[in-house]
């Protein structure tokens, strides 16, 4: 089974900051690659898809990118409304298999 | 545009089967090109997939969980169901049924899959 880690497991940010979450796979998935947001109390959504498109809908500062076994999110400018946690996952194989979240707070 | 959303009881016993619904509306379930997911998380913890559906009645579960999981579908209802067997504490989560988007050309499909959209989620807690 792919395993994928992500990191950091919690950022503390500001708002305009600019952050990054990395995520990694146990092994070459190519870009086969998703991004989820997830508000308490809420159902995850998705961002991205395929590492680096984005979901209609989802605001042009999140972006994805990557390939292979090494993958990342970026926020160019936080706003409020961004702080939530945020899981990647894989796609090239079953199990499915997800990251185990990076929590974003606020500074 | 296409919802979903759980349904089946927040308080199971341990060693019962815990039974979830989810119940799809403004599409159908028999379209094609998409799987019917099931996704838990334990509280405060990541999420884990539990396997998936596809109209025909294909199922893939997660190893992890296969011996104890059984997923169905009734498209006359626009549902699919989740039953997982022998539940424990352990068990215990909110449970997320999801569609998996994804697309064939030619008989070879894509591994371009996502889950979008999600249900609300339900909380299945099990105790005595």
């Amino acid at each position: 089974d792919i395993q994928m880690t992500q990191s950091p497991s919690s950022l503390s940010a500001s708002v305009g900051d600019r952050v990054t979450i990395t995520c990694r796979a146990s092994q070459s998935i190519s870009s086969y690659l998703n991004w989820y947001q997830q508000k308490p109390g809420k159902a995850p959504k998705l961002l991205i898809y395929a590492a680096s498109s984005l979901q209609s809908g989802v605001p042009s500062r999140f972006s994805g990118s990557g390939s292979g076994t090494d993958f990342t999110l970026t926020i160019s400018s936080l706003q409020p409304e961004d702080f939530a946690t945020y899981y990647c996952q894989q796609s090239y194989s079953t199990p499915r298999a997800f990251g185990q979240g990076t929590k974003l707070e606020i500074k | 545009q296409v919802q979903l959303q759980e349904s089946g009881p927040g308080l199971v016993k341990p060693s019962q089967t815990l039974s979830l619904t989810c119940t799809v509306s403004g599409g159908s379930i028999s379209s094609g090109g998409y799987y019917w997911s099931w996704i838990r998380q334990h509280p405060g913890k990541g999420l884990e997939w539990i396997g998936y559906i596809y109209y025909s009645g294909s199922t893939y579960y997660n190893p992890s969980l296969k011996s104890r999981v059984t997923i169905s579908v009734d498209t006359s209802k626009n549902q699919f169901s989740l039953k997982l067997s022998s539940v424990t504490a352990a068990d215990t989560a909110v449970y997320y049924c999801a569609r998996e988007y994804f697309s064939c050309t030619n008989g070879v499909c894509s591994l371009y899959n996502w889950f979008d959209p999600w249900g609300q989620g339900t909380l299945v807690t099990v105790s005595s």
